[in-house]
């Protein structure tokens, strides 16, 4: 079956630091990747998205690229904000398929 | 972009009693909706996929008498937690797959339900 894999947390980073946040995937078929963002007490937000290998993402300053050579989607930004603390999601949808399949997310904190 | 919205926002209730959750798709057509619960520190959990007009699909382990599903229109689906208990508190969030052609395979979350089971 299909599997999220994203780096354990918490991450703590000082503001201005840069952020990368490692997400790997096993899919049967060519999936499309997506970043969600969770802040405290809130449903989840589409950050960003890519739909086919070496496709980029980017929203808000965050950026991540379809791997499909490393089966890959590590999230990045490259001066956090206190705004951005909150939890990410990393999901795919298998093509043809609905369900999503999530990691099981990593929490942000960022300290002034 | 496609906006999909809850009711409530936090719901507390007695224990032994029912609870509705609404989800809806305000400015697209979801043909399909699917409702997630959340634990803690944890990620989100598929209970079930609702196409409108048909029974809801659960998946394994989730009790369908316990969450009735009602996908009555294309913008709209409920979800009721009978006789609910402590451990049914959680964060209930649904979503609506579709919204507009550059949506394809993707899902519109909405802001998610804190239910509290006294």
């Amino acid at each position: 079956g299909n599997s999220v894999t994203q780096m354990e947390g918490p991450v703590t980073l000082s503001e201005e630091a840069f952020l990368t946040i490692n997400c790997t995937y096993t899919a049967t078929g060519y999936p499309s990747l997506f970043w969600y963002v969770q802040y405290p007490g809130e449903g989840l937000q589409l950050l960003l998205k890519a739909t086919k290998a070496d496709d980029k993402g980017s929203n808000k300053g965050f950026e991540a690229t379809y791997r499909k050579e490393t089966t890959s989607f590590h999230l990045e930004k490259g001066s956090v904000q206190v705004s951005d603390s909150a939890v990410y999601f990393c999901a795919l949808i298998e093509g043809g398929y609905q369900k999503v399949t999530f990691g099981t997310g990593t929490k942000l904190q960022v300290i002034p | 972009g496609a906006v999909v919205s809850q009711h409530p926002s936090r719901v507390i209730c007695k224990s032994g009693t029912s609870v509705k959750i609404e989800c809806r798709s305000l400015d697209f057509q979801a043909t399909t909706m699917f409702w997630y619960r959340q634990f803690p520190k944890q990620s989100l959990m598929l209970m079930a996929t609702s196409n409108e007009g048909s029974k809801a699909t659960y998946e394994q382990g989730v009790e369908k008498d316990k969450f009735l599903i009602n996908h009555a229109s294309l913008t709209l689906s409920t979800l009721t937690v009978t006789s609910a208990h402590p451990e049914d508190s959680s964060f209930y969030i649904c979503s609506a797959e579709g919204g507009g052609p550059n949506s394809y395979n993707e899902q519109f979350f909405g802001p998610g339900t804190r239910l509290t089971v006294l």
